[in-house]
């Protein structure tokens, strides 16, 4: 069985702030790795999909680093609105059959208050 | 393109009765899954198909079948339903292989067993 943990479970932060969270994954047979962005009441959306060892990914104050040979991912937020509240999930993919299935974390509650 | 859509939106069963979750693509896309979301847990795989005719099963597929006679379609079936089958059922798709390239997510099926 395969264990993706993210840490947090949640993490309540001022408006502002920059913040952290980490996915683990196995470290063996690595494919992908993907964030996702999760608001209340809404459907995930992607936020990267990485795959290379040492991959940084940027998208407006979010980013991303990869470390597969140890079998963790970072993802920060740098200056947190109120408009990141969302859970944040990663999925890990590994790499024994061409089939697309993601193992998701459980994810990581952000709440940014005003 | 209307993405990924899913009916109902919401649905009260009987311990025992059966149904049909509904899932239509339109972005031609090869994959397509199912998952169910409980609360505190992450997004477990129900049943996943590469292609119309080609299905196979997930992490959690007892309970649950699924067919997919098209691209576009990919109904989740409930035979005999149970209240541990009380979750919100998500529907995705990806393109491709699967594995690499990010899945987009339906609206969500909230199901309730009494």
């Amino acid at each position: 069985i395969l264990n993706v943990e993210q840490s947090p479970q949640s993490l309540h932060v001022q408006e502002g702030d920059s913040t952290n969270f980490t996915c683990s994954f196995p470290s063996s047979n690595f494919y992908a790795l993907h964030w996702y962005r999760w608001e209340t009441a809404k459907s995930p959306e992607a936020l990267f999909v990485m795959t290379l060892n040492g991959d940084e990914k940027k998208k407006g104050r979010i980013s991303a680093t990869l470390n597969t040979k140890e079998g963790y991912s970072y993802l920060y937020i740098k200056g947190s609105q109120p408009e990141d509240s969302a859970t944040y999930l990663c999925a890990f993919r590994g790499g024994s059959s061409n089939t697309g299935k993601l193992i998701f974390g459980q994810g990581t509650t952000l709440q940014v208050k005003p | 393109n209307a993405g990924v859509t899913q009916t109902p939106k919401f649905r009260i069963l009987k311990i025992g009765q059966s149904m049909t979750l509904q899932c239509t693509q339109d972005m031609n896309h090869n994959y397509m899954y199912w998952y169910r979301q409980d609360p505190g847990m992450g997004l477990k795989l129900i049943y996943y198909s590469v292609g119309a005719g080609i299905t196979d099963k997930g992490e959690v597929p007892n309970g649950y079948n699924v067919s997919r006679s098209t691209t576009e379609d990919f109904p989740l079936r409930l035979e005999l339903a149970a209240p541990s089958q009380t979750s919100v059922y998500f529907c995705a798709s990806s393109y491709g292989t699967g594995g690499k390239e990010t899945q987009y997510f339906g609206p969500g099926t909230r199901l309730l067993v009494l």
